[in-house]
């Protein structure tokens, strides 16, 4: 069983509209989660943290449910911009205190005009 | 900071060929992660290094596959012989330990093609 499970979509969503993503994660020692975004044919990077308050940035809620191991991420306002692949991270840490990062294959959002 | 560098940024080689692929991670940073990423199996840590010194090689996929790291500012991963299946996007990451929330910053990575 992967550590991170993730629709892949694709998700194809009008520019305003609301769109949500979830993942599911396997290891419930998994002490960290995060959302990374990655371009067409560009590297991941960080988007956001994702805490067990849940967060918020700007357009972006991230949420953590660790009795569920569900994590999902809330895009409100949908900008042509947004589209990218997200991917969700958890990590776990190792006895050099390294953390591993475990990601899932991502979920492709399309913004259409 | 220029952030991680990785050369080539594309590389087309023959089947049977070596390819060394090359990373240097952000200055000061202690952590150096090597990925591949394909459509069928997302992003796969290889191996990573903590202060120069390999500490996890399990996800290397054969021996075919070799990554050394001999200082703070250079890494390499080295394909011998290589093979159609290794066609793939490798990614270089470096963190440090000592920031939080041990934010993983990637390299543009290295389009490989084994024909």
């Amino acid at each position: 069983r992967k550590e991170v499970e993730q629709d892949p979509g694709p998700f194809n969503v009008p520019e305003g509209a609301t769109v949500a993503f979830n993942c599911t994660y396997s290891n419930s020692a998994s002490q960290s989660f995060f959302w990374y975004r990655q371009d067409c044919r560009k590297e991941p990077k960080l988007l956001m943290s994702v805490y067990s308050s849940g967060n918020e940035d700007g357009r972006f809620t991230a949420q953590l449910n660790r009795a569920s191991q569900y994590i999902s991420l809330l895009i409100r306002d949908s900008k042509l911009s947004d589209s990218a692949t997200y991917l969700c991270v958890v990590t776990l840490t190792d006895q050099t205190g390294a953390n591993n990062l475990f990601f899932g294959t991502g979920t492709r959002l399309t913004v259409i005009p | 900071d220029a952030g991680v560098i990785q050369s080539p940024r594309h590389e087309v080689t023959e089947m049977g060929q070596e390819v060394t692929l090359r990373c240097k991670p952000i200055s000061g940073h202690d952590y150096l992660f090597w990925y591949r990423q394909t459509m069928m199996r997302g992003l796969e840590l290889l191996i990573y290094f903590n202060n120069n010194v390999p500490i996890d090689d399990s996800g290397m996929p054969e021996d075919r596959f070799s990554a050394k790291m001999p200082n703070a500012s250079f890494s390499t991963l080295k394909i011998q012989p290589s093979e159609p299946r290794d066609s793939a996007v490798y990614f270089c990451a470096s963190s440090f330990r000592g920031e939080g929330p041990y934010e993983q910053y990637f390299g543009p990575g290295t389009r490989l093609t084994v024909t």
